[in-house]
């Protein structure tokens, strides 16, 4: 069975830093891409950033380059979003979700919370 | 960046009736390769969301047929012919044509 995990979110200060990870299982991210996208309270969903299948290529909205990156372990079969600079904008349940240029695979989503 | 804007932002539908959710982009989603990348999910209540429609008309396995998707260039559609109560939730046409890829701001399907 295909499932991805995300982990790693939690309460974080503005200005502070965190790392979510997104694990896959039954299937390799080595032959996808992979998608991250937030939904924000009360928010539709947005997507956030992409990383191709051996990491080469990666885009980002604009509200968020240069504060978050994305990059691949392809032998630990995952995917990081690493995010810095955090504001309170980017409080949110993040998703990672298997990339065919659709998201037909999507984990359960983290919360990271952006508050002092 | 493409904007996709989805109309209505809400709407109420008895059980059995049809539904019916427009989008639009602000450019063509028609790609070089003859495709046309524009994608329907639907996020119901605590679940993650989930892919009902890809390249305006294809429905994903699994997808009930009551679902259909048409349209072309910068104008589409998603219809429901006979809404159930399990089609609550909150429904995104996408664009996947170019970076960054983008959402409509999201139509909420209400039973009444």
């Amino acid at each position: 069975e295909m499932q991805l995990v995300e982990s790693g979110g939690d309460l974080v200060q503005p200005g502070g830093s965190l790392r979510l990870s997104c694990a896959a299982s039954g299937f390799s991210f080595t032959n996808y891409w992979v998608t991250w996208v937030r939904r924000a309270p009360g928010k539709g969903l947005e997507w956030v950033g992409n990383i191709n299948q051996d990491g080469s290529m990666k885009f980002y909205v604009d509200s968020v380059r240069g504060r978050f990156t994305i990059s691949k372990d392809n032998a630990k079969n995952s995917v990081y979003l690493q995010m810095n600079s955090l504001r309170t904008e980017d409080t949110a349940v993040y998703y990672c979700a298997r990339d065919q240029r659709f998201f037909d695979y999507w984990g359960r989503g983290t919360l990271v919370t952006v508050s002092s | 960046d493409i904007v996709m804007t989805q109309t209505p932002v809400s709407l109420s539908v008895t059980p059995g009736q049809p539904a019916s959710i427009s989008c639009k982009s602000s450019q063509s989603l028609l790609d070089s390769d003859g495709k046309t990348y524009l994608y329907w999910y639907v996020q119901k209540p605590v679940q993650s969301p989930q892919v009902l429609i890809y390249e305006v008309s294809n429905r994903f396995p699994g997808v009930p047929d009551r679902f259909s998707g048409s349209g072309s260039g910068t104008d589409f559609t998603l219809k429901i012919s006979r809404v159930e109560a399990e089609d609550v939730g909150v429904y995104y046409c996408v664009q996947s044509v170019q970076h960054p890829k983008t959402f409509g701001q999201g139509t909420r399907l209400e039973i009444k």
